[in-house]
């Protein structure tokens, strides 16, 4: 299996500020990464796909990056809704998420 | 308005057995690759189990072969029979729908999750 580690586990951080998220495969995967947000309660919801690419609806704050083991998840100029949950998921060799990294309001 | 919804969840004694549903609209199943992720309360979200479009099915391989991933086209549902469940099978389970891109794909769509609790 494809493992995913993210990190941090956790962060804090305070609106309008800017937070990146790394998220390392434990094999290359080329750019078969994409990035969810989670809210309490909530079922994800995607915000990047093959690594880089803005899922339609998803503000232009939010921007992917990397390929091969490491990739990253940059928010610019955080917003009150961005405080959530976020997960990175692979999708070359069957499908495995990171273990999450949740963003709190500092 | 493309929508999946997920029932089948409930309390279950170890070793028991369950089927879970999810009810497609405003989407074709079976023109679809669809997934079922899994998440126990408080932790991260644990993919399970993936069908495409063409009928091939793959699993987690901590799943030890106890689930299978179906679908009817007629009901336009998709299903995952959960067997030999144990506690840590304690669960959201979610459906999703898998978007496909040029060598790539991801869960787009998800439904709001049935709760399976698997305890004595």
């Amino acid at each position: 299996d494809i493992q995913m580690t993210q990190s941090p586990s956790s962060l804090s951080a305070s609106i309008g500020g800017r937070v990146t998220i790394t998220c390392r495969a434990s094999q290359n995967i080329n750019t078969y990464l994409n990035w969810y947000q989670q809210k309490p309660g909530k079922a994800p919801k995607l915000l990047i796909y093959d690594a880089s690419n803005l899922q339609s609806g998803v503000p232009s704050r939010f921007s992917g990056g990397g390929s091969g083991t490491d990739f990253t998840l940059t928010i610019s100029s955080l917003q009150p809704e961005d405080f959530a949950t976020y997960y990175c998921q692979q999708s070359h060799i069957k499908r495995t998420f990171g273990q999450g990294t949740r963003l709190e309001i500092k | 308005e493309v929508q999946l919804v997920e029932t089948g969840g409930g309390l279950i004694q170890p070793g028991g057995s369950l089927r879970l549903s999810c009810a497609a609209s405003g989407l074709t199943v079976s023109s679809n690759y669809m997934s079922w992720v899994r998440q126990a309360v408080g932790r991260g979200l644990e993919w399970v189990s993936i069908i495409y479009s063409g009928g091939s099915t793959y699993y987690a391989d901590s799943l030890k072969g106890r689930f299978t991933i179906s679908r009817d086209n007629s009901e336009n549902t998709l299903y995952l029979q959960l067997n030999n469940l144990r506690v840590e099978d304690t669960a959201i389970y979610y459906c999703a729908r898998v978007i496909v891109m040029t060598g790539s794909d991801a869960f787009d769509i998800w439904g709001q999750g049935t709760l399976v609790t698997v305890s004595s």
